[in-house]
């Protein structure tokens, strides 16, 4: 039972465009969500969480929008750097989960020049 | 955040011996956690390490399988026991609550590769 799914396992984006990543959960439970990058040989690194009572959060080149009426959750990057080239989890954690995060399956992006 | 190390990097064990990973932060924090990520696959939460009291595990993991240690609030230990191929995994520690205040962001260290033969 995956309760956080993201649909695209890749998405190719050029560089200075903008990447939009997506993830759906079924938990209604879920309240707190977060987006994680993670390079190869390297453990995955925090960039950006949203509380379920906001529907937007931005931080950089990186915005989060939260829409719980459809349980769909997005990363925009803009603008997209190769850097950004790395596989994005989204995690959710459930209200008095005690920080546990349930994992997406991931979604790996490419930022060509 | 916090600066997180794991000892093994990588490791190539045969089947049927133990391993013990350990992760070590730079800094107190409230909780840590133990998760497995197979190949292909997302990461999965295997336990949450308490502090001085047995481990809580997720729906599939055992305590005799994948005994934890956490002896302080720095350090934990994660055994892979009597290891099968279907153990190959990277198994991460990560960290939430650093110094002390609660988040619900976790920090995780750079993962221990084991491959089982």
């Amino acid at each position: 039972d995956q309760q956080v799914k993201q649909n695209s396992p890749s998405l190719s984006v050029q560089e200075g465009r903008i990447s939009i990543l997506n993830c759906d959960y079924t938990n209604s439970m879920f309240d707190y969500f977060l987006w994680y990058k993670k390079y190869p040989a390297e453990g995955p690194t925090f960039l950006i969480s949203i509380s379920s009572i906001k529907d937007k959060n931005e931080d950089g080149r990186f915005t989060v929008f939260l829409n719980k009426s459809a349980k769909h959750l997005s990363l925009h990057i803009v603008p997209s750097q190769p850097g950004d080239s790395a596989v994005y989890f989204c995690a959710a954690s459930p209200t008095g989960g005690g920080n546990k995060l349930t994992f997406g399956t991931g979604t790996q992006l490419k930022v060509e020049l | 955040s916090a600066v997180i190390s794991q000892k093994p990097s990588r490791d190539i064990c045969q089947r049927g011996t133990s391993l013990t990973i350990q992760c070590q932060v730079d800094s107190q924090v409230t909780m840590m956690f133990w998760y497995r990520q197979q190949p292909g696959q997302s990461l999965t939460l295997i336990a949450t390490a308490n502090q001085g009291s047995e481990a809580t595990y997720e729906s599939g993991f055992v305590i005799d399988k994948f005994p934890i240690s956490r002896p302080n609030l720095t350090f934990s230990t994660l055994t892979v026991s009597n290891m099968s191929p279907e153990d190959s995994s990277i198994y991460l520690c990560s960290v939430g609550g650093v110094g002390g205040l609660f988040s619900y962001e976790q920090y995780f260290g750079p993962g221990t590769r084991l491959t089982v033969t």
